[in-house]
């Protein structure tokens, strides 16, 4: 069975300093790997996805995420926060061998204050 | 055009009574999914379409009927709903419905069951 778990409910950091939501995942087969942002009352917005290559993946509004198969870990980061970068974040696999459905994780709470 | 959209934004309805919340993307995505997310937790996948044809029924109760009219249109009929089915319920897109296709959510449809 493939999981994610996304450690910490909730992240708080000033403006203008690095940010790192982390993300740890359990598949059977290669991972497929996802992060979503949720703004308050919005849809889910697609930021970047992991799925082979290079381990650091660009994404949408300067993120980033670096894949580390050793620790089965997937951590978005951006070096430098904006208050508009707070948000609820998911972190999400998919098992490349059991191609079913799109796990989430809880959810991390971001709050960037001025 | 790159959004799902989903009507109506919000929905207040009694448990006696019928309604059906609408998708639809125009970016030419054959797999398509319903999703219902409660506060500050992660989306519940409830079914998914693929190529029109419903792929996945995650045992969803039967007063919930989704239809695919066609490869752009979702629609989620609602029946005798219960105060717990009060949610947010996302409509989302994907090229396929393989592992490696990040989906596209609309904005929801806040549902109210008084």
């Amino acid at each position: 069975a493939q999981s994610v778990a996304q450690p910490e409910d909730q992240v708080n950091v000033a403006e203008g300093n690095p940010l790192t939501v982390k993300c740890t995942y359990s598949v059977s087969g290669n991972p497929y790997l996802f992060w979503y942002v949720q703004y308050p009352n919005r849809g889910l917005q697609f930021l970047l996805k992991y799925i082979t290559g290079d381990n650091l993946v660009k994404g949408s509004y300067g993120f980033e995420a670096e894949f580390n198969k050793s620790q089965t870990s997937f951590h978005l980061k951006k070096p430098s926060a904006l208050v508009s970068d707070s948000a609820l974040y998911f972190c999400a696999v998919r098992d490349g061998a059991n191609d079913y459905k799109l796990s989430f994780g809880a959810g991390t709470t971001v709050t960037v204050r001025a | 055009d790159t959004e799902v959209t989903q009507t109506p934004k919000h929905l207040v309805m009694g448990m006696t009574n019928k309604k059906s919340l609408k998708c639809e993307q125009h970016m030419g995505h054959r797999a398509m999914y319903w999703y219902k997310q409660k506060a500050k937790k992660p989306p519940e996948l409830m079914f998914v379409y693929s190529y029109e044809k419903l792929s996945i029924n995650e045992s969803v109760p039967s007063r919930f009927s989704p239809e695919c009219p066609n490869s752009s249109l979702l629609n989620l009929h609602l029946h005798a709903l219960q105060p717990e089915d009060s949610a947010l319920y996302l409509c989302a897109s994907s090229h396929e419905e393989g592992s490696y296709n990040e989906q596209f959510f609309g904005p929801g449809t806040r549902l109210t069951v008084l």
